[in-house]
């Protein structure tokens, strides 16, 4: 099976502009979460989909948001830049549906790099 | 708050030791505990899971307990080799969300 796929790999955006990244899940699995990895906060966690519902959201601003499709790829979408937006986002997929008691397959995620 | 600490934070061994990663957590109801490892600039690739009824998991040269009386876990790497040179990254879920919460990482250093 393929892995979790991320695209792009690499963006550089601006202040005050906004972004989507794409996510697309292991064959077969059903949820998708979203993380934000910085070397001052470490992984936070942003959101989690499962059958095109957030199921949990992480303390992040509302310019964070995300949806899910239902072929299960996901979206996540950044409004009006900051420069602490810059990160390492990563997506991981799992075929859990219930009590999250799966292994989490993470994606090789997408550089942001805003200036 | 739930917190997952890691100690040390950086390590550096030479080949063919054996050593001990250690992660602490403050939350006693969780659903299983990952242990993942990290190259730099790359995604994260899950090493073990353990359950929360379960003690221990082996994998190859990898084993890792659970104590969740104590809150611990310990990553054990036998004959460490340049290759585990990595950021090794444990993580919880638990509570009634679907989660990860992860602590801040071991960076591990094996020398030739």
């Amino acid at each position: 099976k393929a892995g979790v796929t991320q695209t792009p790999r690499y963006l550089i955006k601006t202040r005050g502009q906004q972004v989507t990244l794409s996510c697309s899940p292991i064959s077969g699995h059903r949820s998708v979460s979203w993380y934000q990895q910085t070397p001052g906060q470490g992984l936070q966690f942003l959101f989690e989909y499962f059958s095109e519902t957030q199921r949990n959201k992480g303390n992040f601003p509302g310019r964070f948001s995300g949806r899910q499709f239902s072929n299960s790829r996901s979206e996540m979408n950044v409004s009006t830049l900051e420069l602490g937006d810059s990160a390492l986002y990563l997506c991981a997929s799992s075929p859990e549906g219930t009590s999250g008691r799966a292994r989490q397959f993470f994606g090789p995620g997408t550089r942001l790099t805003v200036l | 708050k739930q917190e997952v600490t890691q100690i040390p934070a950086a390590l550096s061994v030479p080949e063919g030791e054996n050593l001990v990663l250690n992660c602490s957590f403050t939350d006693s109801a969780i659903y299983n505990l990952q242990w993942f490892r990290q190259d730099p600039g790359k995604g994260l690739t899950s090493l073990l899971l353990i359950q929360s009824s379960q003690r221990e998991q082996t994998s190859g040269r990898l084993n890792a307990s659970l104590d969740k009386s104590s809150g611990r876990s310990t990553l054990y790497i036998a004959a460490s080799q340049p290759g585990d040179s990595a950021t090794y990254l444990c993580a919880y879920s638990g509570g009634s969300n679907y989660k990860l919460t992860f602590g801040k990482g071991t960076l591990l250093t094996v020398n030739p």
